[in-house]
Parts: structure tokens; C-alpha cells; sequence
């Protein structure tokens, strides 16, 4: 099946405790991307990466690292997570222009609680 | 660079009876139109897309919208809705060259009254 998959599903964490969220693709999509989304503020990018090893900031970077060693794995870090980024995280893949459109496909979502 | 207006929040709508989700956008060059549907708890999933030809898109479950390029609009409307339609819905526009990234905008939770 194809799907995008990010874990933990759940996490609970403490200010400053480097933690990393999962995101593998299995469509072997070129663009994957991060957003956060908060109540009345909708989605909000954080970074994508357009191939292996090449990876851009968003709209709202900071505070957040990435990584692209591999086509299917995206992971997102918080070195150094803090309150404000309690939010719900997507990450998402798209085959770009090569799948004829900018479609993205979503993971389920990661809900983020940092005390 | 493209932003997207969704005017209203929360649109609580009777069952069965119409109902129309506005969108608005904007973008100094040609663009992709989507509508993602958030079910409660769960991810984003693709209900419709406006990519070229027809103005007018449809989905699997009645939802259609409009591609209105002198208005900048992409209502979204459904003419019969139903309790499992109760979601958020989210309108994105990207623009058509590269693979250029998703603007949302920031969504209208639909709320269906029995």
C-alpha cells in the first residue's frame, strides 16, 4: 500500500530533550515536507527537501532541523524542543511535476506535547 | 508566492441541506487548486484538484468546486450533505512550475446538525 508513515504517533517530551520524528515514503516521491498545524492557523511548512540531499526551509524553520540522506526518509529533529512547539506535525511527500501535479500525500500526524 | 483565504472558521450546516465552503486566493502566476479533508483525529486526505481544463472538479462523495480564475475563487459545495461529511477542510494552491509547495489556507471545520 502506497503511504507516507511518521512515529511516534504520540509523544510527550520535557523542554530540552532532542527528539526526532519518522517520516519514510514508499511511492518514491522526489518532494516530501514538514508542517505543523495549530488552531486557526491551518498548515504551516517548516522545511522540504525537492531530492536526496537537498533540503530548504519553509515558513516557519525555526527551531527544527531535517535531513535527507535517503529518497524514502525524512526525518524531522527538535534539537532543543520548547513549549511553542507543541502542535500537531504532517509530514507529506509528492511526486512534483513528475506525477503531473504538485499533489501531496500526508501521514497519519504526530501530536507533540512539550512541558 | 501564493496565499489562500479561507473567510470562514466554522460553518455549521443542517443535515441534508446544502452548503458552499469558500476559498479565495492569490498569486501572480498560473496555479493548482486543492481541497484536503482533515476527519476528526486523523490525517489530511486529497478530495478534489484543479489542475487544467474543466473549471469544474468533482469528488467520489457529491463534493464539486469551482475554478473561478477572474474572481481568484475555489468554492468548494456539496447539495446534500451528510453527518459523516462533519470534518475540517483545508483549500491549497501551489503554483505550476517545479515542484513548488503547497499553501494552505487556514481552514473551516464543517459541522452537520442533525
Amino acid at each position: 500500500e502506497a503511504q507516507v508513515t511518521q512515529n511516534p504517533r504520540y509523544l510527550i517530551t520535557v523542554t530540552g530533550k532532542k527528539l526526532t520524528v519518522t517520516c519514510s515514503q514508499n511511492m518514491n516521491h522526489e518532494y516530501m515536507s514538514w508542517y505543523r498545524q495549530d488552531p486557526g492557523l491551518g498548515l504551516r511548512q517548516i522545511y522540504y527537501s525537492m531530492n536526496v540531499e537537498v533540503t530548504d526551509k519553509g515558513d516557519v524553520p525555526e527551531g527544527y532541523k531535517v535531513s535527507r540522506k535517503e529518497k524514502r526518509n525524512f526525518p524531522l529533529i527538535l534539537e532543543s524542543p520548547s513549549p511553542n512547539q507543541t502542535s500537531l506535525y504532517f509530514c507529506a511527500s509528492s511526486p512534483g511535476l513528475a506525477g503531473g501535479s504538485n499533489e501531496q500525500f500526508f501521514g497519519p500526524g504526530t501530536r507533540l506535547t512539550v512541558l | 508566492a501564493q496565499s489562500v483565504t479561507q473567510l470562514d472558521s466554522q460553518v455549521p450546516v443542517f443535515e441534508e441541506a446544502p452548503v458552499e465552503l469558500r476559498c479565495n486566493y492569490s498569486s501572480s502566476v498560473s496555479v493548482y487548486l486543492f481541497w484536503y479533508v482533515q476527519y476528526p483525529n486523523q490525517g489530511l486526505q486529497l478530495l478534489l484538484k484543479y489542475l487544467s481544463g474543466s473549471t469544474l472538479v468533482e469528488s467520489i462523495n457529491g463534493f464539486e468546486a469551482e475554478f473561478n480564475k477572474s474572481q481568484t475563487s475555489f468554492h468548494l459545495r456539496k447539495p446534500s450533505v451528510h453527518i459523516s461529511d462533519t470534518a475540517e477542510y483545508f483549500c491549497a494552491v501551489s503554483g505550476t512550475f517545479g515542484n513548488e509547495k503547497l499553501t494552505f489556507g487556514t481552514g473551516t471545520r464543517l459541522t452537520i446538525i442533525p
